[in-house]
């Protein structure tokens, strides 16, 4: 029973670059969020999807594209990769009656 | 203003001890209550999820949610030094919880 699956767990990138934060869950939830973590600020909402083909921004969105093609994977682009991007990124699904279950998160690096 | 507001702590308790963990939030459409438990380098885990106010019991853990003075609470019984971890607490307006907004952590340390 896997959850939900982020895949690198670990990355460093140099400014300028750009890569995708894969996102996968196995529980059929409808929705699926997108959050960073840094130290005493808690969790800030980037991205969100209600269903497949439907996201919207949330707190924090500049700097990041999702998309949602199918009800399991929302993943997260980072277009061109900023210092200030240097984060602890968490994907989340949840559904109608099910509160938010988190995956195990993406350490980011940006030099 | 912060929407939630969380002590950061760090909290530090002898084993056995009871716990409390507090936020207070401002903005009155939340329905939706929840303390997560996160432990170093993982993902958040949910512990307790109440909708509107009253309290919610779970083995060790008690969730209390007051709405007309915008503040929650979760206790630790007889707390274990399995439960050192940062606390977050959270809540939404919607079903589904998509758009949660957390606090920064309660970082609670139980010694034995």
């Amino acid at each position: 029973n896997a959850g939900v699956t982020q895949t690198p767990k670990f990355q460093v990138l140099k400014t300028g670059q750009s890569m995708t934060l894969q996102c996968a869950q196995d529980m059929n939830h409808e929705y699926m969020s997108w959050y960073r973590q840094d130290p005493g600020m808690g969790l800030r909402l980037i991205h969100y999807s209600v269903g497949a083909g439907i996201t919207d921004q949330g707190e924090v969105p500049n700097g990041y594209n999702v998309s949602r093609s199918t009800t399991e994977d929302f993943p997260l682009r980072l277009l061109s990769a900023a210092p200030s991007q240097t984060s602890v990124y968490f994907c989340a699904s949840s559904s109608i009656d099910q509160p938010q279950h988190f995956g195990d998160g993406t350490r980011l690096s940006i030099l | 203003q912060k929407e939630v507001e969380q002590d950061p702590g760090p909290l530090s308790v002898p084993e056995g001890a009871i716990v409390s963990l507090n936020c207070t939030y401002s903005n009155s459409a939340f329905q939706y209550f929840m303390w997560y438990r996160q432990y170093s380098r993982k993902g958040p885990e949910l512990l307790m999820y109440t909708y509107s106010s009253g309290n919610k019991e779970d083995g060790r853990f008690t969730a209390q949610v007051d709405k007309s003075s915008k503040y929650i609470s979760l206790f630790i019984r007889d707390s274990q030094p399995s439960d050192s971890a940062t606390y977050l607490c959270a809540m939404s307006i919607n079903t589904g919880g998509f758009k949660t907004i957390f606090g920064a952590g309660t970082r609670l340390f139980v010694k034995a």
